[in-house]
């Protein structure tokens, strides 16, 4: 089982829609949690940061539940341009980050 | 300011030869690493450098994986004998310290034939 799961996808989804991603992390130690999204044939970028008390960044908001090992990312308003590749990943302590496989958005006119 | 760079950043090699792969962190990071991406998945840790020392390799799939930042700043990923299966994305990324974002380079696109 890999340590971080997450729907492939694809989710196809009109502009203007909300779409939420789900991940789940199988090693209780992971202390930090991110969202990297990348674009197709290019590098991740980290979006952001999830803390345990949730939180938001213009449409995006991300929450994490410590309890069930489940990290989430709302995008709301959706826009042509949040057609991506969104990557869940956590970190133990001060050790390289573990990255899921990934979920792909497209985002259609 | 420069991001990090990485040279080639596509590479076709014949099954058996040997590879290098070059990656210029951003100025004054401590903190590299090397990632493999196979096509439709995450990226996959395979080693990091604090300055020159190299802290952990436990990602390197075999022997034929070698890495090396002799001065603590340009880093090299070496492949020997490379076969199909080491085809992948290979991603850098630098970071200012070990617990800092991570900043990642465009890749290079390894092709074994």
């Amino acid at each position: 089982r890999k340590e971080v799961e997450q729907d492939p996808g694809p989710f196809n989804v009109p502009e203007g829609a909300t779409v939420a991603f789900n991940c789940t992390y199988s090693n209780s130690a992971s202390q930090s949690f991110f969202w990297y999204r990348q674009d197709c044939r290019k590098e991740p970028k980290l979006l952001m940061s999830v803390y345990s008390s949730g939180n938001e960044d213009g449409r995006f908001t991300a929450q994490l539940n410590r309890a069930s090992q489940y990290i989430s990312l709302l995008i709301r308003d959706s826009k042509l341009s949040d057609s991506a590749t969104y990557l869940c990943v956590v970190q133990r302590g001060n050790t390289p980050l573990v990255f899921g496989k990934g979920t792909r958005l497209s985002v259609i006119a | 300011g420069a991001g990090v760079s990485q040279s080639p950043r596509y590479k076709v090699a014949k099954r058996g030869q040997d590879v290098a792969l070059r990656c210029d962190p951003i100025s004054g990071h401590v903190s590299l690493f090397w990632y493999q991406q196979a096509l439709g998945q995450g990226p996959e840790f395979l080693t990091y450098f604090q300055n020159e020392a190299q802290l952990d390799k436990s990602g390197l799939p075999s022997d034929r994986f070698f890495a090396e930042r002799p001065e603590g700043s340009v880093s090299t990923l070496k492949i020997q004998r490379t076969q199909q299966e080491d085809s992948a994305v290979y991603l850098c990324a630098s970071s200012l310290r070990l617990d800092n974002e991570q900043f990642f380079g465009p890749g290079t696109r390894l092709t074994v034939l």
